[in-house]
């Protein structure tokens, strides 16, 4: 499932499949970026960063796609689980400021 | 053993009341940080303090001052609460230059 962040904010895959959250981003000049996942009743939880200099960077079932040409940024999450239901905040950085983009709503159906 | 800890969790209040949300950290950092988040989830933010000095403050109405003792502590002060303050408030700390911030469990404001 694949979504697009600001315009579509809620997100739903089956579990076991892949899933994209797209973020469009509005500094071109920002030059950290950043994947929060935040679940119900808690605060975000950082999941995966990425620097400027970078378009791709991978952790556990989790990676980070950036492309600066369109101030896009994107989490890709692999085999998708019930645990992963949550809200995905972007977030963009620079000068030890960090905004955060709209959000989208990731739900996993079983 | 909670890294970044808020009290209270729930903050139930009438218009015009003073109030204070307390904020700890025990990881060390040297950076805090409250963001505001609304009821559909944007989440803003407010302040920021470096070793006890005000590096960010955005455009907040100045009912709004936070204040930190200690690199370990911000606490956010509100005066004369309206209903549109009515929100989730999250403390954060991190080291500076650094994004991957530590969020407390938020503080649920409800002014009525």
């Amino acid at each position: 499932g694949e979504s697009v962040g600001l315009h579509l904010p809620t997100l739903s895959v089956q579990e076991g499949d892949n899933s994209i959250i797209n973020c469009a981003y509005s500094n071109s000049a920002s030059d950290y970026f950043i994947w929060y996942k935040q679940e119900s009743g808690k605060g975000p939880q950082f999941i995966i960063d990425i620097r400027s200099n970078m378009d791709k960077r991978q952790g556990q079932r989790v990676t980070v796609l950036l492309n600066k040409t369109v101030k896009h940024l994107s989490l890709q999450i692999a085999a998708t689980q019930p645990g992963d239901s949550a809200v995905y905040f972007c977030a963009e950085g620079l000068n030890n400021d960090m905004r955060f983009g709209a959000g989208t709503r990731l739900t996993v159906k079983p | 053993d909670t890294a970044v800890s808020q009290t209270p969790k729930y903050l139930v209040t009438q218009m015009g009341n003073d109030k204070s949300i307390k904020c700890e950290q025990n990881l060390g950092h040297d950076t805090m940080y409250w963001y505001k988040q609304d009821s559909k989830k944007f989440l803003k933010i407010m302040f920021s303090y470096n070793n006890k000095e005000l590096i960010i403050n955005e455009t907040v109405p100045n009912r709004f001052s936070p204040k930190s003792p200690d690199k370990a502590h911000l606490n956010l002060h509100i005066n004369s609460l309206e209903l549109g303050d009515s929100a989730v408030y999250f403390c954060a700390s991190g080291y500076l230059a650094n994004y991957g911030y530590t969020f407390g469990s938020g503080t649920r404001l409800t002014v009525v």
